[in-house]
């Protein structure tokens, strides 16, 4: 099983430029998870899909759309992206409530 | 919504010294309280988890504690080694639909030989 797998790795975009951060899980999980994480502020819910049809914004959603593909995707959209959305964006997901979450890998992003 | 604290920020403790990490939540509905570890560059991982039924739970060297009165929860480590070090990030979340983990900011523990 691969898991939770985010694309891509790495990118660098310009002001105003727009982008998709692609998420997929394999493990037939209900809920799908968006966190960005910046030094010194831990992980912050950005946008949360607690099952398929659903999202939900968390902590931090302005700047961010996502789409609930079907139960294995979960995309996060930047229309016009800034420097403060320089960040690492992870993606992760949950079985039941309460169990235990699953990362990605994490994306790092930069915006100049 | 739930607002979780964490302290300390840093932590830096001698090879085979206990370390103690704490958290305090605000949501009374939070119900699971997991702690996850993280190095450097790579992903969280959960390291522990606790439920509001118990109070402890023990994993080898790893123990957590919950207060649901006071609203904290702690992570214990003993006997520390050098790939303890990491950022360690506790959480909560209520146990119903629509909730999410809400993390605190993390602590970074450095452990020397």
């Amino acid at each position: 099983n691969a898991g939770v797998t985010q694309t891509p790795k790495f990118q660098v975009l310009k002001t105003g430029q727009s982008m998709t951060l692609q998420c997929a899980q394999d493990m037939n999980h209900n809920s799908m998870y968006w966190y960005r994480q910046d030094p010194g502020m831990g992980l912050r819910l950005i946008y949360y899909s607690a099952s398929e049809g659903t999202t939900d914004k968390g902590e931090v959603p302005n700047g961010y759309n996502v789409s609930r593909l079907n139960k294995r995707e979960f995309s996060l959209r930047l229309e016009s992206a800034a420097p403060s959305q320089t960040s690492v964006y992870f993606c992760a997901s949950m079985g039941n409530y309460n169990s235990p979450l699953h990362f990605g890998n994490g994306t790092r992003l930069t915006v100049t | 919504g739930e607002n979780v604290e964490q302290h300390p920020s840093t932590l830096s403790v001698q090879e085979g010294d206990s370390a103690v990490i704490k958290c305090t939540y605000s949501d009374s509905a939070s119900n699971y309280f997991p702690w996850y570890k993280q190095e450097l560059g790579k992903r969280p991982q959960l390291i522990i988890d606790i439920r509001s039924n118990v109070g402890e739970k023990k994993d080898q060297r790893i123990a957590v504690t919950l207060n649901k009165t006071a609203k904290h929860f702690s992570l214990h480590i003993t006997e520390t080694q050098p790939e303890d070090s990491a950022v360690y990030f506790c959480a909560a979340s209520a146990n119903q639909a629509g909730t999410a983990l809400i993390f605190g900011k993390g602590t970074t523990l450095s452990v020397s030989s």
